[in-house]
């Protein structure tokens, strides 16, 4: 089974602190994915990585920056965390070709931008 | 510009009867389209998916149906139970690229028992 585990459940923070939410992957996937989930908007892709050291802006990057310096590992940063960020986060990953080409999540982080 | 649509926030059935989800797209260039089911506080479930070169795909109780002419598809499953409760996501992937997958917005689910 996939395994995909997210640093946090919940998170709280202050406005202007720095943010990092990480997730690790068990499966050895290439790609990587960040997203937002709001209510009435879904999930917004903010950034995904297609292997190491590859990364490429969603749909909407702004206010955050990614790492991916270990095929298993890819960080999320949110360099000054501001209250329209408070939203729960969500990580995914998968390997191009699969089966079914989908997409395996993390349990999510709840971040609290107070 | 939402190119995935799914206009109905909310579906409430009574259990063992049908539940219908549908999802319209406007991007014609998505050629994989999956549904996934999302619990609160947990992450999304992989579902079902279908290929722009089927119109019907069935597992179990859940069965998606694409319309290519229309750019709709619709997710059935038959019968409800009242675990089926959660947040639906049609999601598309195609259109130029080969890693991003768009969302829709998610229609809650409630099975009535």
């Amino acid at each position: 089974d996939v395994k995909v585990t997210q640093s946090s459940r919940y998170l709280v923070k202050r406005t202007g602190e720095k943010v990092f939410l990480e997730c690790v992957q068990d499966m050895d996937h290439e790609n990587m994915f960040w997203y937002r989930q709001d209510p009435g908007l879904g999930l917004r892709l903010i950034y995904f990585s297609y292997d190491v050291k590859m990364k490429e802006k969603g749909d909407i990057p702004e206010g955050y920056s990614v790492s991916r310096e270990k095929k298993e590992r890819f960080s999320l940063i949110l360099e000054s965390a501001s209250t329209n960020q408070t939203s729960m986060y969500l990580c995914a990953s998968r390997v191009p070709g699969a089966l079914y080409n989908e997409q395996f999540f993390g349990p999510g982080t709840r971040l609290t931008v107070l | 510009d939402q190119q995935v649509k799914q206009n109905s926030p909310s579906l409430s059935v009574q259990e063992g009867r049908i539940s219908i989800l549908n999802c319209d797209y406007t991007n014609s260039m998505f050629d994989y389209f999956l549904w996934y089911k999302k619990y609160p506080a947990e992450g999304p479930t992989f579902l079902i998916s279908i290929s722009s070169i089927k119109d019907k795909n069935e597992d179990g109780r859940f069965t998606v149906f694409l319309n290519k002419s229309a750019k709709h598809l619709s997710l059935h499953i038959v019968p409800s139970q009242p675990g089926d409760s959660a947040v639906y996501f049609c999601a598309a992937m195609g259109g130029g690229s080969n890693y991003k997958l768009t969302f829709g917005k998610g229609t809650l689910l409630t099975v009535n028992p």
